[in-house]
């Protein structure tokens, strides 16, 4: 089974700040996917970002960009120049590559600070 | 336009009461989700369905009875509930069951249910 840890429950930053967001996950598949998901006031969960598990570059998308590490199993989320529109719950998760079933974490609530 | 529509966005009812959920996606998927998702807790996977037939039960009580008409929409029926099920139910719909982008989940914004 899989299992995903967020270790920072809350986290917090300044506006136009970077900030990392920590995640570990233990898994046996080789082929397999990783998320963060953010989750704003209103409750949508929205994807951000996602990592194929076979490739080595890390993943960007604009303002966010993650850090791999697939041997100690880390998949960290930076966030660059943070905007006030950032604050948010933010979710690691995992996907095996031959199913849909994810397993997200606990979750990290991030406070922008204008 | 969200693509993935929730109703109510929040319901009290009683532990006797009888209620449903609904959720409605536009984005033309086949594959839809419930999840559970309590304070500090992971989000929990409770149903899927795909082309409108159930391909899991992640061990639900029979207090939750899901319902897929059609891939577009799904209900989630609520019976004789506990304290304990008061959370946040988040319905999500992929384009399939599969890996890769087609298996991707988009959400709606949840329905927050407190049972008295």
């Amino acid at each position: 089974a899989q299992t995903v840890t967020q270790s920072q429950p809350e986290m917090s930053v300044q506006e136009a700040e970077t900030v990392t967001l920590s995640c570990t996950y233990d898994t046996s598949e080789s082929d397999y996917y990783l998320f963060w998901y953010k989750q704003p006031p209103s409750r949508q969960m929205i994807l951000v970002i996602r990592q194929e598990a076979y490739k080595q570059q890390n993943a960007t998308e604009n303002r966010f960009s993650v850090n791999f590490q697939k041997a100690a199993k880390s998949f960290s989320l930076k966030i660059s120049d943070s905007q006030l529109g950032d604050a948010a719950m933010y979710f690691c998760a995992h996907r095996p590559g031959s199913n849909y079933k994810l397993t997200f974490g606990k979750g990290t609530l991030l406070t922008v600070n204008p | 336009e969200t693509g993935v529509t929730q109703t109510p966005r929040h319901l009290v009812m009683g532990m006797t009461n009888k209620k449903s959920l609904k959720c409605e996606q536009h984005l033309g998927h086949n594959a839809m989700y419930w999840y559970k998702q309590s304070a500090k807790k992971p989000l929990e996977l409770m149903f899927v369905y795909n082309f409108k037939e159930q391909t899991e039960n992640n061990s639900v009580p029979s207090r939750f009875s899901p319902e897929c008409p059609n891939s577009s929409h799904l209900f989630l029926h609520l019976h004789t509930l506990q304290p304990e099920d008061s959370a946040l139910y988040l319905c999500a719909s992929s384009q399939s069951l599969g890996g890769g982008k087609a298996g991707e989940l988009f959400f709606g914004e949840g329905s927050r249910l407190t049972v008295l």
